[in-house]
């Protein structure tokens, strides 16, 4: 049991375009999503958590208005990041997790490598 | 001072050896304790998921955790090529769905 499926898993944009990242919960509701990014040979950076039908809550440091989460139903948060620019090119990674997370609380999706050129 | 400490520097062991990672936290309120393996350009994979204080083995794997010492390790048996990845520690507090993570340990198994 519990699968994250994340989608695309790689995607290259246009400076000034806008790309929309997709993560849901296949097999089970998702309370609570999680957003990371990841640069090479660095461990994860919590960028934001949203909860279903709330807005999320951003790390410091993480511009809400360039990175646009949705967390509309139990089992599909989307990430949004508006007028990309190269230094947006990075390793996204989702997660998710049920009310009470136990021991498969922590599922992680398969992460899109976003190049913006 | 880091919430999770983990050194990242990468090991470099022969197929069949034990493999031996470690973290150490400052935070006494966590209370659940994961390693996590990824692999390239892919999402972090639970391996082992413990609860307090104690000893969990999963075939080759052997997670512990000594709260007392904030110290937490993953054995790894019998190493394969297969186990080559980054190792990453993650702990949470109890109600508390967010993790905090260590930087990872790149682990490369020579056949």
């Amino acid at each position: 049991g519990a699968v994250v499926s994340q989608h695309p898993s790689w995607v290259i944009c246009k400076s000034g375009t806008s790309v929309k990242i997709e993560c849901r919960s296949l097999d089970f509701q998702a309370t609570t999503m999680f957003w990371y990014r990841q640069f090479p040979k660095q461990s994860l950076m919590l960028m934001a958590t949203s909860n279903e039908g709330s807005k999320a809550t951003y790390e410091q440091g993480v511009e809400k208005d360039k990175f646009l989460i949705n967390h509309a139903s139990l089992t599909l948060s989307t990430l949004t990041v508006t007028s990309a620019h190269p230094e947006d090119s990075s390793f996204y990674i989702c997660s998710a997790s049920p009310s009470t997370p136990g021991r498969y609380g922590y599922t992680f999706g398969s992460g899109t490598r976003l190049t913006v050129v | 001072q880091k919430e999770v400490e983990q050194d990242p520097g990468p090991l470099s062991v022969p197929e069949g050896a034990i493999v031996s990672l470690n973290c150490t936290y400052s935070n006494s309120a966590f209370q659940y304790f994961m390693w996590y393996r990824q692999y390239s350009r892919k999402g972090p994979e639970l391996l082992m998921y413990t609860y307090s204080s104690g000893n969990k083995e999963d075939g080759r794997f052997t997670a512990q955790v000594d709260k007392s010492s904030k110290y937490i390790s993953l054995f790894i048996r019998d190493s394969q090529p297969s186990d080559s990845a980054t190792y990453l520690c993650a702990m949470s507090e109890r109600g508390n769905n967010r993790l905090a993570f260590g930087k990872g340990n790149q682990v490369v198994v020579i056949p």
